[in-house]
């Protein structure tokens, strides 16, 4: 089965602060994902990366950066942590053929930010 | 912009009885809608749809999808506690990686 680690469950900042979520895979997967997750929103895609190196913006980047130095670990980086991102954080990977468009997720990580 | 609606937003309802939550969706190169059940962690894969008409199963889930209204159904019947989750219904965009999600439909089965 596909494991997706992400690698806090529970995490809690202060404002401003830099913020590192890290996500890895274990199935060799080119494509992953940052979701996050608020009440009567649903999931939102933050950024997406296609192969190391590459990354694309999703709908709500703003505030986000994100790192794929390795094709297994995509990071996903708050510069300057704000109270609206506090929020639920899913990690997601795919392999992404015509056929087989499933993601496996994490199991996400909940960041309060004070 | 693809837009996928779910409904009912929120269903409580006695074990034992028959839910149908609902799915309808525009994008603009269909290829497959994704059910997904989340419980207190990760979202986990239930149904891949692509053909109309065509019903998937699995124990007491079914879903089956309609391309020409745009809509899929996911069916569970004798639900039990441990139905209760969120359901969400996702679609690939057009020439993109990624699924967009519906706001999921919040599913709760009382003893």
């Amino acid at each position: 089965d596909v494991k997706v680690t992400q690698s806090s469950r529970y995490l809690v900042k202060r404002t401003g602060e830099k913020v590192f979520l890290e996500c890895v895979q274990d199935m060799d997967h080119e494509n992953m994902f940052w979701y996050r997750q608020d009440p009567g929103l649903g999931l939102r895609l933050i950024y997406f990366s296609y192969d190391v190196k590459m990354k694309e913006k999703g709908d709500i980047p703003e505030g986000y950066s994100v790192s794929r130095e390795k094709k297994e670990r995509f990071s996903l980086i708050l510069e300057s942590a704000s109270t609206n991102q506090t929020s639920m954080y899913l990690c997601a990977s795919a392999a992404w053929r015509a056929t087989n468009e499933k993601l496996f997720f994490g199991s996400g990580t909940q960041l309060s930010v004070l | 912009e693809d837009k996928v609606v779910q409904s009912p937003l929120s269903l409580v309802v006695h074990e034992g009885d028959t839910v149908t939550l609902n799915c309808s969706y525009e994008v603009t190169n269909f290829r497959s809608l994704l059910w997904y059940k989340q419980e207190k962690k990760a979202p986990t894969f239930l149904f891949m749809l692509t053909s109309s008409g065509i019903e998937k199963k699995s124990g007491r889930l079914s879903s089956i999808l309609d391309k020409k209204e745009l809509f899929s159904i996911l069916n569970i019947t004798a639900t039990q506690t441990g139905d209760s989750a969120i359901y969400l219904c996702a679609l690939p965009g057009a020439g993109s990686y990624q699924l967009t999600f519906g706001k999921g439909t919040k599913l709760s089965v009382i003893p």
